[in-house]
């Protein structure tokens, strides 16, 4: 199973991108690499996932090289509601088992 | 409806006490879970429930068991638990397993 190594924690201020990278060197050519936000107190929330190349939504972009050895998790013009801790995940999904990374906690500075 | 609830979202319970945490989603998920989360650790995986039926049992000790009396229902029975099974109980649910829908999570505390 592979296993995911993410920052422990980033700072960044309102209005610019933010970017968290998550290394999955031993990733399985059926995995997909998945992120979820998380606030105190609360369950995840999924936030936005991918295989290859680049995947886009309202909220975020996920891009993933051609080795698919790390992925880099895009926020725009972060808010201080962006203020959370990021799960990436790695897993195909076939067993419902999913590698949970340690997680970076963001923290948006006005 | 988009939401998994869970119940109570606070227990607090002595060692010999039986409880029970509920969960439940309308979105016709076909897979329900159990997670267990300790402060500033990622969610841990307990068990499993795909199309009403246990998968996948995490090496979860007894006094954590499992029920699913229907597709939108989840529930963990709790017995003697220790000190140490204090954390936040999440329930998530899924129609494909790296989407889950968590619920907001059942925090408890034995003492």
């Amino acid at each position: 199973l592979a296993k995911t190594t993410q920052p422990i924690s980033m700072d960044s201020y309102e209005g610019q991108e933010v970017n968290i990278t998550c290394s999955h060197n031993n990733i399985a050519t059926n995995d997909y690499i998945t992120w979820y936000q998380q606030f105190p107190s609360q369950g995840p929330r999924f936030i936005i996932q991918g295989y290859k190349t680049k995947v886009t939504n309202e909220v975020a972009s996920l891009f993933i090289p051609a080795d698919r050895k790390s992925s880099t998790l895009s926020l725009p013009r972060v808010s201080l509601s962006d203020t959370a801790v990021y799960y990436c995940l790695v897993g195909d999904g076939s067993n419902y088992q999913l590698i949970w990374g340690a997680g970076t906690k963001l923290i948006i500075k006005p | 409806d988009t939401e998994v609830t869970q119940t109570p979202k606070h227990l607090v319970m002595g060692m010999t006490n039986k409880k029970s945490l509920k969960c439940e989603q309308h979105m016709g998920h076909r897979a329900m879970y159990w997670y267990k989360q300790k402060a500033k650790k990622p969610p841990e995986l307990m068990f499993v429930y795909s199309y009403e039926k246990l998968s996948i049992n995490e090496s979860v000790p007894s006094r954590f068991s499992p029920e699913c009396p229907n597709s939108s229902l989840l529930n963990l029975h709790l017995h003697a638990l220790q000190p140490e099974d204090s954390a936040l109980y999440l329930c998530a649910s899924s129609q494909f397993p790296d989407e889950q829908f968590f619920g907001p999570g059942t925090r408890l505390t034995v003492l």
